[in-house]
């Protein structure tokens, strides 16, 4: 069956990089696009950036300088990397796969900005 | 980007009653909506898509209407395990916004 995970360090330090890895089961990273939604603590939901399924990378404007989202097919996995972490950075990060349109989600990894 | 205008941000209701959620999207997003439910500590579950069409496995006491820029999310007969808090998106356009979403308490 269809399965996310995300898996990455709790804590980071402020102005360090984040660098969180989404695994992926049961369908194939091209044929679904693979989003990133993080929800800052107490907060809403924000989308991040895709992976699209054809390889290309879209960013939400607000942290395009920071975020980079890659994968790698082979494994099944899909990174992000958001440098310059501060504390309003603190929140829950989840994988999602495109469809209808976020049909599966991961179960969330839980970051804390701070020093 | 197209903005997600949803309210209220707080409901508190009563068991067996029905509860209605708004969504206002800031230009035609033709029908190109979905709303999911967030209990404490999950992932968010996806409800309908399409504006009013039912994911499977989601009970019927969940529904959706509208179209355009204006729609409604509805739960018949509330129970106690729909305690949760409600969000809409959009995926009319690249990006797809979520509303702030709606709190949803027992009364």
């Amino acid at each position: 069956q269809v399965q996310l995970t995300e898996s990455g360090p709790g804590l980071v330090h402020p102005s360090e990089t984040l660098s969180l890895t989404c695994t992926v089961s049961g369908f194939s990273l091209t044929g679904y696009s693979v989003y990133w939604v993080r929800q800052p603590s107490g907060k809403g939901l924000e989308w991040m950036g895709r992976m699209r399924y054809n390889g290309d990378t879209s960013y939400n404007s607000a942290l395009k300088s920071r975020l980079s989202i890659s994968r790698d097919t082979s494994k099944n996995q899909v990174f992000l990397k958001m440098n310059s972490l501060q504390t309003d950075d603190t929140g829950t990060y989840y994988c999602t796969r495109e469809g209808n349109p976020f049909d599966y989600w991961g179960q969330g990894v839980m970051v804390t900005v701070s020093s | 980007d197209i903005q997600m205008t949803q309210s209220p941000s707080f409901l508190s209701a009563s068991l067996g009653n029905s509860i209605t959620i708004t969504c206002h999207a800031s230009q035609n997003i033709k029908g190109w909506l979905a709303w999911y439910q967030q209990k404490s500590g999950n992932a968010p579950e996806l409800l309908i898509y399409k504006a009013s069409s039912l994911q499977s496995g989601v009970p019927s006491r969940f529904s959706g209407s509208g179209s355009g820029t204006d729609y409604i999310f509805t739960i018949s007969n509330l129970q106690p395990e729909d305690i949760a808090t409600y969000y809409c998106q959009h995926y009319q356009s690249f990006p797809y916004t979520f509303g702030a979403g709606t709190k949803l308490e027992l009364k």
